[in-house]
């Protein structure tokens, strides 16, 4: 069956440190890979998709994510976070032929001074 | 461009009250789905619609009915309510360019719905 597993339930970065989210699915062909970000009180906001191509996205607000075939990953990253990214995180896989979309539980960001 | 908007933003009800949630899109968005989102347990798909007039289940659909009567509305129904329903219902919208479920959704601010 289809799944998605954020393994962390909340991450504590400092500003401007490194940032990874990790994102973990079980799909039996290609999946459409997805990474959303909800600040407090909003509806989802897209980040970055994967449907094929180079394994390595790009995403709004300098977030870019990983495709890892062998490893049924597709982790999030952020070089340097900004106090404006904490915010919770969610990973969703989708396949075609008939709707199906599902999130991860979400990881939420924090972020220290 | 408003984009989807969602009203209202906040209600309480009592068990066994009903309501209508009301989601509108001026995107001209062909799908459109609504979700609950609980702690925990990420987005959950309740109903979706392909297009004008047609309407199908998603993962969690029971005690939930659906309309879609014009393209740019979406209507969630609560006939009966009951304390397992309180949640965040997220209405969404995608374009008919890919595969239903595989494009960008676009979401609304939400309904914070408590019953009691």
């Amino acid at each position: 069956a289809q799944s998605v597993t954020q393994p962390d339930i909340h991450i504590t970065v400092s500003e401007g440190a490194s940032l990874e989210l990790r994102c973990n699915y079980s799909y039996g062909a290609t999946p459409y890979l997805f990474w959303y970000v909800q600040s407090p009180g909003q509806g989802l906001q897209l980040l970055l998709k994967y449907f094929s191509g180079d394994t390595l996205v790009q995403g709004i607000k300098g977030f870019e994510a990983e495709f890892k075939r062998s490893q049924s990953s597709f982790n999030l990253r952020k070089p340097s976070v900004h106090w404006s990214d904490a915010a919770e995180y969610f990973c969703a896989v989708a396949r075609t032929g008939g709707f199906k979309t599902i999130f991860g539980a979400g990881t939420r960001l924090f972020v220290k001074a | 461009n408003a984009g989807v908007t969602q009203t209202p933003k906040f209600r309480v009800l009592k068990t066994g009250q009903s309501m209508t949630l009301l989601c509108a899109q001026d995107m001209n968005h062909e799908y459109m789905y609504w979700y609950r989102q609980d702690p925990g347990m990420g987005l959950r798909l309740i109903h979706y619609s392909v297009g004008e007039g047609t309407t199908a289940k998603g993962e969690v659909p029971d005690g939930y009915n659906v309309s879609r009567l014009k393209k740019q509305n979406f209507l969630l129904g609560l006939e009966s309510a009951a304390p397992s329903q309180t949640s965040v219902y997220f209405c969404a919208s995608s374009p008919l360019r890919l595969a239903i479920g595989t494009d960008t959704q676009y979401f609304g601010p939400g309904t914070r719905l408590t019953v009691l």
